[in-house]
């Protein structure tokens, strides 16, 4: 069966330093997301992209945060200086449709980042 | 913004019992999904329940959206059912899952 994959698994990193975290979404799907969980929290959505621009974005999603889909199979993550708060498990989802005819989100295993 | 709450938050069994599992949320969805999150962190998708009831094995779920609450069922748990439950629904007009405050279920041999 299809999956939604990302890598790495876990990175750490000093505070104030960019990292990247890539996604493969499942391949002949058409909507992208990133989603994070604070340790012990609830999961909470930052970003969806759909014909390679951003669809809708959440206040946690600021000017730190970008994202892109360099080719036709990755969809990444960038977060351009580090914070302490950003330490979380960042997980990548991707649907077939999207918007008012949503169907099921798969989602990847997750990246947990740990800044320092 | 639409509020999803889950109840219980925490909920302890002893292997074999059964277990139904609820979610609230505040206004009209178009979508609702069920996820698994089991010790390793990783979200396994469920159900995806926008209205109705639908099985999978030892575990059903009911939506009734004009109600505003879906409700997850598990029968005969299994240690491995351990973890933390959460739903997450679509509100009209937007393009993301807003996810509930989730159950911790423990079950012990």
């Amino acid at each position: 069966e299809p999956e939604v994959t990302q890598t790495p698994s876990h990175q750490v990193t000093q505070m104030g330093q960019e990292v990247i975290l890539r996604c493969v979404p499942i391949s002949n799907h058409l909507y992208f997301y990133w989603y994070r969980q604070i340790l012990g929290q609830k999961v909470e959505f930052l970003v969806s992209f759909y014909n390679n621009e951003i669809s809708e974005k959440s206040e946690i999603f600021d000017d730190q945060f970008s994202v892109e889909r360099p080719d036709g199979s990755n969809f990444t993550l960038k977060i351009r200086s580090t914070k302490l708060e950003d330490s979380a498990m960042y997980f990548c989802a991707s649907t077939l449709m999207g918007g008012t005819d949503a169907d099921t989100q798969y989602f990847g295993p997750g990246t947990r980042l740990t800044v320092l | 913004g639409i509020q999803v709450e889950q109840s219980p938050p925490d909920l302890i069994l002893q292997e074999g019992a059964n277990s139904t599992l609820r979610c609230n949320f505040s206004d009209s969805v178009n979508n609702l999904q069920w996820f698994h999150q089991n010790p390793w962190g990783q979200l396994i998708n469920l159900f995806y329940i926008p209205s109705g009831t639908k099985q999978n094995g030892r575990l059903s779920a009911t939506t009734v959206a004009t109600e505003r609450y879906s409700l997850l069922y598990i029968s005969s748990s299994q240690t491995t059912d351990s973890g933390v439950y959460f739903c997450a629904v679509y509100a009209y007009n937007t393009d993301k899952l807003i996810f509930g405050t989730g159950t911790r279920l423990q079950v012990f041999p």
